[in-house]
């Protein structure tokens, strides 16, 4: 079975200009959920969609954003870079609805901001 | 969700066992305990859930005593390989959605 797939792994944006990552869950997981790791602040949490819903959203600015489609693959948004955005960004998915069920990760996309 | 402390760092050599506890003082009735796995540049890996006692699997063992106000995490002869970020995380695995709160996590590095 395919693992967790990201898109794209590594990325070079300037400040001002927004990005759209791109994720693909193990098929038959329904939980997708995104992470933001910098080695100021290690792995934080950003949001977690199930079946097209955002559930939960970490403390994050409105410049992030996310969403969910019918077939579980998410994307998401960060507009109006900064540098501070500069990250490794990491999506999970899960069978389950909770968070008793094993979560999956993918690679991650490295995001730098210039 | 329960906030956790380990130890930032940790050293091993190859074939030896290495524990890495975690305390969570304040952890929850309905908490449960989940360690996961990182290597450079990839996403963490999850290695083992518990909720008291003990609980084995084929790569590791969970150790949780009776108050549960900490877990150890338990690596048989380790090798090279094992070498990462080990995360101790707690959350209400049955209401709190899948949102996973890490720590700082601790660093272990094995030796030849």
């Amino acid at each position: 079975k395919a693992g967790v797939t990201q898109t794209p792994r590594y990325l070079i944006k300037t400040r001002g200009q927004q990005v759209t990552l791109s994720c693909s869950p193990i098929s038959g997981h329904r939980s997708v959920s995104w992470y933001q790791q910098t080695p100021g602040q290690g792995l934080q949490f950003l949001f977690e969609y199930f079946s097209e819903t955002q559930r939960n959203k970490g403390n994050f600015p409105g410049r992030f954003s996310g969403r969910q489609f019918s077939n579980s693959r998410s994307e998401m948004n960060v507009s109006t870079l900064e540098l501070g955005d500069s990250a490794l960004y990491l999506c999970a998915s899960s069978w389950g609805e909770t968070a008793s069920y094993e979560q999956y990760f993918g690679p991650g996309t490295r995001l730098t901001v210039t | 969700l329960a906030k956790t402390t380990q130890p930032i760092s940790m050293d091993s050599y190859e074939g030896q066992e290495v524990n890495i506890t975690c305390s969570h003082n304040n952890i929850a009735t309905n908490d449960y305990i989940t360690w996961y796995q990182q290597f450079p540049s990839q996403g963490p890996r999850f290695i083992i859930q518990g909720y008291k006692t003990k609980v084995t699997n084929e790569v590791a063992s969970l150790f949780i005593p009776a108050d549960r106000k900490s877990s150890t995490l338990s690596l048989p002869r380790v090798s090279l390989s094992d070498t990462a970020v080990y995360y101790c995380l707690v959350g209400d695995m049955n209401t709190g959605f899948q949102k996973l709160v890490f720590g700082t996590g601790t660093r272990l590095l094995v030796s030849p």
